[in-house]
């Protein structure tokens, strides 16, 4: 099993509609997850970062944590043209000496 | 957040010779510093990571000898792809964090670089 998995898609979605992305993890000693935007040919960019289970809300932008079901997502709310890039998903945990692990990346195409 | 900057953007260079990317925290002390290869459509796979003043960890299949890692203080990190070619053509990324007691901070990364080898 891989340490983070994603769909890779492209997942494609309305303007103005939600985007959601998911993705899983197989170490359960994971402490912290991150979801990165990457634009292609440029790096990755730091969105949001959770380390509890819960909702955690930033503008247009809500990460859902769940350790149980060892399940991360992010919804994008009225998303934009501008969102349209990859979605990486990452973890960190004491298990690999808190390196960050990322998954292969969901593209989101918000269609205008 | 914190600035890391990472050069050259871009790189070409003629196979077997030896190519070396900075990376720089500008505005913090990088405790540790992380480097990262990405080819098209794949994600970043970890190659290697430092912590300042010591030797680098390199991650299971990535050459030590061939990717030659310095992080010789707390602000630059240094990845020197030696006897390039051709299918060590990608994107490198690096990352930079700091630690403080028990706790790191987030990781920022560097803005990458395309090394071409032809």
């Amino acid at each position: 099993q891989k340490e983070v998995e994603q769909n890779s898609g492209p997942l494609s979605v309305p303007e103005g509609a939600i985007a959601s992305l998911n993705c899983t993890y197989s170490d359960r000693g994971s402490q912290s997850f991150f979801w990165y935007r990457q634009y292609s040919g440029k790096s990755p960019e730091l969105i949001m970062s959770i380390y509890s289970n819960g909702d955690k809300e930033d503008g247009r932008f809500t990460a859902q944590l769940n350790k149980a079901s060892q399940y991360v997502s992010l919804l994008i709310r009225d998303s934009q043209p501008s969102d349209s890039a990859t979605y990486l998903c990452a973890v960190k945990s004491k298990n690999r000496d808190d390196k960050i692990i990322f998954g292969k990346g969901t593209r989101l195409h918000i269609l205008p | 957040g914190a600035v890391v900057s990472q050069h050259p953007s871009w790189v070409i260079c003629k196979s077997g010779t030896s190519v070396k990317i900075e990376c720089r925290s500008l505005d913090f002390q990088a405790t540790t510093m992380f480097w990262y290869r990405q080819f098209p459509k794949q994600s970043l796979m970890l190659m290697a990571t430092s912590n300042e003043g010591s030797k680098a960890t390199y991650e299971q299949g990535v050459e030590k000898d061939k990717f030659l890692i310095n992080h010789a203080s707390l602000t630059l990190s240094t990845l020197t792809v030696t006897s390039a070619h051709p299918e060590d053509s990608s994107f490198y990324i690096c990352s930079a964090r700091e630690k403080f007691g028990a706790l790191y901070t987030e990781a920022f990364f560097g803005q990458g670089t395309r090394l071409t080898v032809v």
